[in-house]
């Protein structure tokens, strides 16, 4: 069963950092791109960012690029959002989510329960 | 970028209708396109793939159709399960992007 465990989630003050992680297991990781998408509260859905496989490609939305970078591990099943310079906009539950492959340009299948981040002071 | 409207924002249907929501595209996405259903306090489940391929697990009472910038989710008889809001998602090029959503609400 493919499971998505987000982590890392709380409290912060604007200007702060926060790492999220995302443990995956129910699958072979190294074979799948992953996205970080958020929802801010009562809002629907953004997309923040995306790293292929083998981490070569990566992308970010426009509203967290220079603040926010995506990582993994393959060896440890494991996606990381190092997040800096945090905002209140920045305020959402924050999903870990699974491409159906390892290449850029495939749908999601699989979305974890989400962390919520809170930026305030 | 590309932009991702969906309608209508929310609509009100009794247990049993058919029930069409709209996604169009700010530009050709061709068949990139994935439907999301999210119910109040959960994360999002994925449906549709590839605007017309059901997710495993999804139900046959769910469609995807259309192509380039124009498409649609369909629910054939829709059940007290279905109550929830869909979202729309192009992947054809990066940044994504989501529609606004669509609440479907029990009248």
């Amino acid at each position: 069963e493919v499971q998505l465990v987000e982590s890392g989630g709380g409290l912060v003050q604007p200007g702060g950092s926060l790492r999220l992680s995302c443990a995956a297991s129910g699958f072979t990781f190294s074979s799948y791109s992953m996205n970080w998408v958020r929802q801010a509260p009562g809002k629907g859905l953004e997309w923040v960012s995306y790293i292929s496989s083998s981490s070569t490609t990566i992308y970010y939305a426009d509203s967290v690029k220079g603040r926010f970078t995506i990582s993994r591990d393959n060896a440890k099943n494991s996606l990381y959002l190092q997040m800096n310079s945090l905002r209140a906009e920045d305020t959402a539950v924050y999903y870990c989510a699974r491409d159906v492959s390892g290449r850029p340009w495939s749908a999601v299948d699989y979305w974890g329960q989400g962390t919520l981040v809170t930026v305030s002071s | 970028d590309i932009q991702m409207t969906q309608s209508p924002s929310s609509l009100s249907a009794f247990v049993g209708d058919r029930v069409t929501i709209t996604c169009r595209a700010s530009q050709d996405i061709s068949n990139y396109l994935a439907w999301f259903q999210q119910k109040p306090g959960k994360a999002p489940k994925s449906m549709i793939y590839d605007a017309s391929s059901l997710q495993s697990g999804v139900p046959s009472k769910f469609s995807g159709s259309g192509s380039g910038t124009e498409f649609t989710l369909t629910i054939s008889s829709l059940q007290p399960e279905d109550f929830a809001t869909y979202y729309c998602q192009q992947y054809k090029s990066y940044p994504l992007s989501f529609g606004g959503g669509t609440k479907v609400e029990i009248k």
